[in-house]
């Protein structure tokens, strides 16, 4: 069956400029998280989605950084004005509304340069 | 500060051998625990997991055990394969609100070598 899928799975941009990362989460799955590992770190949570219930936007590290997920199913993750330090790979998950495992797709490699 | 901690950067065993990938917790509120395979340029595979009820659960050649007075849990592969060279991460979830979050170990690089 399909997994998470997630689009570019890289993305060169240069400083300043903004970016849109992509998710399609698994058909059915109600949550949906967005993490990104820097190099030689571990997953940093950076927002969840679960159903209509407003998202934990907690682990968004600046007011530069936002998500929206339509109809809850895709969901888009967008930086805006683009710093070198936003260089990482963007992971997303998803699961079912029961469960703790989280499924993740391939990543997107964001580099800032 | 690290609320899950995998000590390990790296493990190097022969195939065949048994692998034992450590992973230490601070937070009691952690409720499950789950292990994670990763290879490069994929994302994080789900291996197994554990409830914070059980001290074991054994999925052919991966069992997770699980020691709470100790705030530990360990990953065992028996035997390892080549094919199980990869990043590990351990994950701990607990309820935040209507989340459950995971809060992710480094990883452990493991290298099986035939």
């Amino acid at each position: 069956g399909a997994g998470v899928s997630q689009s570019p799975s890289n993305k060169v941009t240069e400083k300043g400029k903004d970016v849109e990362l992509r998710c399609d989460p698994i058909s059915g799955h109600t949550a949906l998280y967005w993490y990104r590992q820097s190099l030689g770190q571990g997953l940093e949570f950076l927002i969840y989605f679960q159903g209509n219930s407003a998202p934990d936007k907690s682990g968004l590290p600046s007011d530069r950084f936002s998500a929206e997920r339509t109809g809850g199913s895709v969901s888009t993750l967008t930086i805006q004005r683009t710093q070198q330090e936003d260089s990482a790979v963007y992971l997303c998950a998803s699961r079912v509304g029961g469960g703790y495992e989280q499924y993740f797709g391939p990543g997107t490699r964001l580099t800032v340069t | 500060d690290q609320q899950v901690k995998q000590n390990s950067p790296s493990l190097s065993v022969q195939e065949g051998r048994i692998s034992i990938l450590n992973c230490d917790y601070t937070n009691s509120m952690f409720d499950y625990f789950l292990w994670y395979k990763k290879y490069p340029a994929e994302g994080p595979t789900f291996l197994i997991s554990i409830s914070s009820i059980k001290d074991k659960n054994e999925d052919g050649r991966f069992t997770v055990f699980l020691n709470k007075s100790a705030k530990h849990l360990s990953l065992h592969i028996v035997p390892s394969q080549p094919g199980d060279s990869a990043v590990y991460f351990c994950a701990a979830a607990y309820n935040a609100g209507n989340n459950r979050k995971l809060i992710w170990g480094l990883g452990t690089s493991l290298a099986v070598n035939p």
